[in-house]
């Protein structure tokens, strides 16, 4: 694809219900990052891929949320039992893995309320 | 603890002006730095890095400049255009490979006609 995408973009859900959010990278793309936006911040990391491997996964907040990338491309990051707080922007980032550059392509986004 | 810091929220400068967006940091392990360009309702864009062994990168009316001693980095439009109105984060991370990127809150930049 041309670009990173994200769906859906925008997703209202009730409170204890789960979530599942997914990321299209662009193709070929090697790394795949999950960050999370709060209004008048900037994106603080969740998780992040080598291909289909969880390298990281440090900033998620707590065991309610988790992230697969199972075939190295596509990437879902689930959210169980929602809570309000976890009301935010969720956003999507790939890049190429070729060094020495780190930059990092972002997708639009997926505005979650949590009601 | 913020370890990438936009001290400015907002800037105004008008058209043709030079625009100075600057970011501090705290993390002497920070190996390379970035800007990225935030227009409403899109993800945020690259727009120019820099790695920690060069103190200056210059693109077109986009120049970066790194003090590393100072453990400051600043972002120098010029000229200012309307379109360059947008939500400026400085980024940083610990290497110039696949890691993770560290983004100040962002500083909101308006060029005036």
């Amino acid at each position: 694809g041309a670009g990173v995408s994200q769906s859906p973009r925008y997703k209202v859900t009730k409170r204890g219900q789960d979530v599942a959010l997914r990321c299209d990278p662009i193709s070929g793309h090697v790394s795949l990052y999950w960050y999370r936006q709060a209004l008048g911040q900037g994106p603080e990391f969740l998780t992040y891929f080598n291909y289909e491997a969880q390298q990281d996964k440090s900033g998620l907040p707590n065991d309610r949320f988790s992230a697969e990338r199972p075939e190295g491309s596509i990437s879902t990051l689930t959210i169980q039992r929602t809570e309000q707080r976890d009301s935010a922007m969720y956003r999507c980032a790939s890049s190429a893995g070729t060094e020495p550059y780190n930059e990092q392509f972002f997708g639009p986004g997926t505005r979650l309320t949590v009601l | 603890d913020q370890q990438v810091k936009q001290n400015s929220p907002s800037l105004s400068v008008q058209e043709g002006r030079i625009s100075i967006l600057n970011c501090d940091y705290t993390n002497s392990m920070f190996d390379y730095f970035l800007w990225y360009k935030k227009y409403p309702a899109e993800g945020p864009t690259f727009l120019i890095s820099i790695s920690s062994i060069k103190d200056k990168n210059e693109d077109g009316r986009f120049t970066v400049f790194l003090n590393k001693s100072a453990k400051h980095l600043s972002l120098h439009i010029v000229p200012s255009q309307p379109g360059d109105s947008a939500v400026y984060f400085c980024a940083a991370s610990e290497y110039s490979g696949n890691t993770p990127l560290v983004f100040g809150k962002g500083t909101r930049l308006s060029v005036i006609a």
